[in-house]
């Protein structure tokens, strides 16, 4: 499986933007990118996913690079809230779909 | 949105009995569901692919006679940890994908087992 390298940790301050990195240089041409966090005790909660192309969506914005070796998970303004472990993963193109297999993810803290 | 339940949230149950664990996609039909399981502190460790009508596909490693799978509709999986132990306590997560291909997963809110 393609793996994603993420830093262990971060920290940010409340209402400041977060950029949370996430290299993937053996991406192939069909993975998308997606980005879950969780929080303790409970599931993966989806955040963004794309493929070439910067998405946006009322959560976050992702920044993927040109050759799409790595990508960038941007908080706008961060909250107590978005305090969890934050996973980047590359979807494996299955017949049936994809499935997706977790790294170790970001934890981060936001200050207030 | 798109919400998955899963139960139940919590079980404890002693050494060599079984325990069934449901997940349900309650406002969408769900062609495929995927079982993980967390140990504290790690990542999420992917188990086991569900396909509605068919065999689960399971990741190298775990043992298909140990984690019984079975999807019989599209909105409902179940995994069943049969004669568990103690090294079988651990977070376990069901997810399911709403649509085809490459659409985000939706999970479930866990379930944590404790074998005494």
């Amino acid at each position: 499986d393609a793996k994603t390298t993420q830093p262990n940790s971060m920290e940010s301050n409340e209402e400041e933007p977060v950029h949370l990195p996430c290299n993937h240089s053996t991406i192939s041409g069909t993975d998308y990118i997606h980005w879950y966090r969780q929080l303790p005790s409970q599931g993966p909660e989806y955040v963004i996913h794309g493929l070439t192309s910067n998405v946006n969506n009322r959560m976050a914005s992702l920044a993927i690079a040109e050759d799409r070796k790595s990508s960038t998970l941007i908080l706008h303004r961060a909250t107590l809230r978005d305090a969890a472990v934050y996973y980047c993963i590359l979807s494996v193109r299955e017949t049936s779909g994809s499935r997706l297999t977790f790294g170790e993810g970001t934890q981060l803290t936001v200050n207030p | 949105g798109a919400v998955v339940s899963q139960h139940p949230s919590r079980v404890i149950c002693k050494s060599g009995t079984s325990v069934k664990i449901e997940c349900r996609s309650l406002d969408f039909q769900a062609t495929t569901m995927f079982w993980y399981r967390q140990f504290p502190k790690q990542s999420l460790m992917l188990m086991a692919t569900s396909n509605e009508g068919s065999k689960a596909t399971y990741e190298q490693g775990v043992e298909k006679d140990k984690f019984l799978i079975n999807h019989a509709s599209l909105t409902l999986s179940t995994l069943t940890v049969t004669s568990a132990h103690p090294e079988d306590s651990s977070f376990y997560i069901c997810s399911a994908r709403r649509g085809r291909g490459d659409s985000p997963l939706h999970f479930g809110n866990g379930t944590r087992l404790t074998v005494t």
